[in-house]
């Protein structure tokens, strides 16, 4: 089983600012079949990126994803009040599918 | 475009089992185009994906809850279900499902079904 490690565990930082945020896999993630989701409370999660770095239908071009092998990195690029969320990557490359624990964004 | 909706009891007594449906609208659970997906997450907790079922009836299982579910589908009601047995305190969660495109993430979910396993 992959195990996806997110850090930091909570990021706080003010509307306007850039977060980075990361993930890191026990193994390769073949084909870079790395996804990031956004998670509001009482909310389903909803896709942003897939395959590492494309976006998602919609997403704006403030969320980019990057990285291959075991190291994949969030990045947005000026925080709006609506970003402020719950972050999980998750890996669809092997079985079982797996996320990682979240990275809580706050307002600082 | 597609839309899930679950269904089920919200509450369940330990060492029942424990029964959602999944209803798909405005596509065909048969196009072939998505492995249907069903994912949990504990109260405060991560998310922990459960398992999949394929239109033809194929299904992957988590090794994790392989020996206690059972996800099985009814094209003629483009539905999908997910059975988990014997539950305990620790099956309590909010159950979502999702379709999953074949090599692709999981690009659309249900609004999720709270779940409390309780006497």
């Amino acid at each position: 089983e992959i195990v996806l490690t997110q850090s930091p565990g909570t990021l706080s930082l003010s509307p306007g600012e850039r977060a980075t945020l990361s993930c890191r896999a026990s193994q390769s993630v073949s084909s870079s079949y790395l996804a990031w989701y956004q998670q509001k409370p009482g909310q389903a999660p909803r896709l942003l990126i897939y395959g590492a770095s494309s976006r998602a239908t919609g997403i704006p071009d403030r969320f980019s994803g990057s990285g291959s092998g075991t190291d994949f990195t969030l990045t947005i690029s000026r925080l709006e009040p609506e970003d402020f969320a719950v972050y999980y990557c998750q890996q669809y490359g092997s079985f079982p599918l797996t996320f990682g624990g979240g990275t809580k964004v706050e307002i600082k | 475009q597609v839309q899930l909706q679950e269904s089920g009891p919200g509450l369940v007594k330990p060492s029942q089992t424990l029964s959602l449906t999944c209803t798909v609208s405005g596509g065909s659970i048969s196009s072939g185009d998505y492995y249907w997906s069903w994912i949990r997450q504990p109260p405060g907790k991560g998310l922990e994906w459960i398992g999949y079922i394929y239109y033809s009836g194929s299904t992957y299982y988590n090794p994790s809850l392989k020996s206690r579910v059972t996800i099985s589908v009814d094209t003629s009601k483009n539905q999908f279900s997910l059975k988990l047995s014997s539950v305990t305190a620790a099956d309590t969660a909010v159950y979502y499902c999702a379709s999953w495109p074949a090599g692709d993430a999981f690009d659309i979910w249900g609004q999720g079904t709270m779940v409390t396993v309780s006497s």
